[in-house]
């Protein structure tokens, strides 16, 4: 069964602070790794896609990177704000496209 | 562009009634669209895959006589949820794929969630 496991659960930082979200998958075969960001009771809006032959993507305050050889995604916030709260997920699409969900990490940054 | 609606955003009803959300791409026409429920503090789960003028494919685990999809056209799905009960009040989430030629549908926008609550 393809899992998708999220460390923390949840965290708690000062503004400002540069802070890195987990994400393991135990299958390696994937086809892209995404990572999403939800607000309460909403939707999801795509952050950052990263490609099986890719090893990192950056958008402004955000980078994230991608090894298959261990499974594992991290995703890098710079510079936090209060802003950036939120709950992150990040989800693996096998070669069938579809999506495989962690729990997510719920992130506050306190100003 | 790239947007995804669902309608109702919310929505409260008796058990053993029927529900129905729509899930539409406004700007773009989409060949493959999926259904995801999502409980408290749980990931979002696939439920079933829904492509344009075909039957669509369930995720193991899933009623398919229960959780009816039909999508009809490129630009809409429906979900219905047949015979609810307080167990299948949750946080539904559509999203949709381009369709793009020749192009493998690796991306998905994401509906902005039906929260359905069964009395």
């Amino acid at each position: 069964k393809q899992e998708v496991t999220q460390i923390p659960a949840a965290l708690s930082v000062p503004e400002g602070e540069n802070l890195v979200l987990n994400c393991s998958f135990t299958d390696s075969a994937i086809y892209n790794l995404q990572w999403f960001r939800q607000d309460p009771g909403k939707g999801l809006t795509s952050l950052l896609l990263i490609q099986s032959s890719q090893r990192e993507q950056t958008s402004g305050r955000l980078n994230a990177s991608l090894d298959k050889s261990s499974g594992r995604s991290t995703l890098y916030i710079a510079a936090s704000q209060p802003g950036d709260s939120a709950t992150y997920l990040c989800a693996r699409a096998g070669s069938n496209y579809k999506l495989t969900f962690g729990k997510g990490t719920l992130l506050t940054v306190n100003p | 562009g790239a947007v995804v609606s669902q309608h109702p955003s919310w929505v409260i009803c008796k058990s053993g009634t029927s529900v129905k959300i729509e899930c539409r791409s406004l700007d773009f026409q989409a060949t493959t669209m999926f259904w995801y429920r999502q409980f408290p503090k749980q990931s979002l789960m696939l439920m079933a895959t829904s492509n344009e003028g075909s039957k669509a494919t369930y995720e193991q685990g899933v009623e398919k006589d229960k959780f009816l999809i039909n999508h009809a056209s490129l630009t809409l799905s429906t979900l219905t949820v047949t015979s609810a009960h307080p167990e299948d009040s949750s946080f539904y989430i559509c999203s949709a794929s381009p369709r793009t030629s020749g192009v493998v549908p690796d991306t998905q926008y994401f509906g902005p969630g039906t929260r359905l609550t069964v009395l």
